[in-house]
C-alpha cells in the first residue's frame, strides 16, 4: 500500500543550524503529501501540504517541495530555534481514493540553545 | 481558530470494561477520523467516517471497536471489551473534505490506560 518513509528517527541540532528531514513516499499517481508537527502532550498540527509535482509548501520558515521524480518531500529550515524542538511527521493521502492520511514514523528534532 | 475537542483528556479503566471516547469536531466538517498513538511511537490510522458510515478502516480497528456520530453530536469511539494493548493516546480529527481538499485538524488526544 501507499506509504511514507522518514529515514531519521532523531535529529539533534544547535540554534541557527540548517535542518533537513528526509521523507520519501511510495504511491501511484499524485498523492497529497503533508508535514505535521507534534509538540509534547498535543495533537499533530499541520505545517503545510502539497499535491502537485514541483509544488512548494511552506509555513513558519519550514518548506518542502513535492518531487515526483525522486518521490520525495523533504522538510527544510534554514535556521532552527529551540522552540522548533518537536516530532515532525510526513504523511500521505492517496488522492485517487480520497484515503485518510497515513503517517511516517516521525522524526524527533531536538534543538540546543 | 476552529478546534477539535476531546473529552476527557485521560481515562483509566479495567481490562474487559467498555469505554467510549468522545470527540467534538469542528462544526461544519464532514469527515471524521480516529488515530492511535502508543507512547513514543507513530500515529496509526484507525478509521474514518463520513455521512454516517465507516469509509475505511485499518487492521488495527478490531471487531471490538465501533464508531458513530448520532444526530450530529459527538463523534465517538467505543471499545468493548477493552484489552491491555488498547492502552494508548487516541486522537480524533475532522476535515471539510479529503485528499487534495483538506488536511485533518487534530484534537489533543485522550490518553486511555487499561489496567
Amino acid at each position: 500500500g501507499d506509504s511514507v518513509t522518514q529515514t531519521e528517527g532523531q535529529v539533534a541540532l544547535s540554534e541557527e543550524d540548517f535542518l533537513t528531514i528526509h521523507c520519501n513516499y511510495s504511491a501511484s499517481g499524485y498523492p497529497t503529501l503533508f508535514w505535521y508537527v507534534q509538540y509534547p502532550g498535543e495533537g499533530p498540527q499541520l505545517l503545510f501540504r502539497a499535491s502537485r509535482d514541483k509544488e512548494k509548501g511552506s509555513s513558519r520558515g519550514f518548506e518542502a517541495t513535492y518531487d515526483k521524480g525522486t518521490t520525495s518531500f523533504h522538510l527544510r529550515k534554514a535556521s532552527v530555534q529551540e522552540s522548533d524542538s518537536a516530532v515532525y511527521y510526513c504523511a500521505l493521502s492517496d488522492s485517487n481514493n480520497n484515503n485518510a492520511p497515513r503517517f511516517g514514523a516521525g522524526t524527533k528534532l531536538s534543538v540546543k540553545p | 481558530g476552529p478546534k477539535v475537542l476531546q473529552i476527557p483528556s485521560h481515562q483509566i479503566i479495567d481490562m474487559g470494561q467498555m469505554v467510549t471516547l468522545n470527540c467534538d469536531p469542528v462544526s461544519n466538517h464532514l469527515y471524521f477520523y480516529w488515530y492511535k498513538q502508543i507512547l513514543g511511537q507513530q500515529m496509526e490510522f484507525l478509521v474514518n467516517f463520513y455521512n454516517g458510515k465507516v469509509m475505511e478502516k485499518s487492521k488495527l480497528f478490531k471487531d471490538q471497536f465501533s464508531v458513530e456520530r448520532p444526530d450530529g453530536s459527538y463523534f465517538t469511539l467505543k471499545i468493548q471489551p477493552t484489552a491491555l494493548e488498547d492502552s494508548a493516546v487516541y486522537f480524533c480529527a475532522s476535515s471539510l473534505g479529503q485528499g487534495n481538499n483538506q488536511a485533518p485538524l487534530f484534537g489533543e488526544g485522550t490518553r486511555l490506560s487499561v489496567l
